[in-house]
């Protein structure tokens, strides 16, 4: 079973505001990952890591940014939301083979 | 042509029904297979995971690999109306390179 964690899981926010999702695993792994997943739509990488200090834009253009001080924790910003930023972001992490996801942030930009 | 091809679904099954799933791949450098199975407004949950051609078997699961081929196939045996949701395939290389398919639909009527 996997120990990802994701907060805030729900989030209605007003259009100009910043917002910072944050993920956190005890699993000890260097690599992480954040996806953007519309409702019923695929997966699209958005950023990824290799370990402490290394961020890396994904396939998808996104407006966030992401920061990796500590090997646990992997948070996503949003400096000024827009409701195109509307979504589910769902952060995940790999010992190197399987790729283990958290429950998922859903974000609501009105 | 997409690097992974899923069956598009939506599929519907009455309980007690095997279900199959599939993929296909282009690219041979894909090492690790996985299936995910997503609860609407979840993350994805690793359901099954294998890095060689055959059978792998997991309960009711039972997840399939042919990379001569390049095709991978989840078989659910005696389906219930709780496996009712989406199922992801996804696929790794050794260098980190993970591709998702697009999804495909469940639901399995009582």
């Amino acid at each position: 079973e996997a120990d990802i964690y994701q907060t805030p899981r729900y989030l209605v926010i007003g259009t100009g505001k910043k917002i910072t999702l944050e993920c956190s695993q005890t699993m000890g792994h260097d690599k992480m990952y954040w996806y953007q997943q519309d409702p019923g739509m695929e997966l699209h990488l958005i950023h990824y890591s290799y370990g402490v200090n290394s961020t890396e834009k994904g396939d998808l253009s996104s407006e966030s940014t992401v920061s990796r001080i500590r090997t646990e924790h992997f948070p996503l910003t949003l400096e000024s939301a827009r409701p195109s930023h509307t979504s589910q972001y769902l952060c995940a992490s790999t010992p190197g083979d399987t790729i283990y996801f958290g429950e998922g942030s859903w974000l609501t930009v009105v | 042509q997409k690097e992974v091809e899923q069956d598009p679904g939506p599929l519907s099954v009455p309980e007690g029904a095997i279900v199959s799933l599939n993929c296909t791949y282009s690219n041979s450098a894909f090492q690790y297979f996985m299936w995910y199975r997503q609860y609407s407004r979840k993350g994805p949950e690793l359901l099954m995971y294998t890095y060689s051609s055959g059978n792998k078997e997991d309960g009711r699961f039972t997840a399939q690999v042919d990379k001569s081929s390049k095709y991978i196939s989840l078989f659910i045996r005696d389906s219930q109306p709780s496996d009712s949701a989406t199922y992801l395939c996804a696929m790794k290389t050794s260098y980190d390179k993970v591709i998702f398919g697009p999804g495909t639909s469940l639901s399995v009527i009582p």
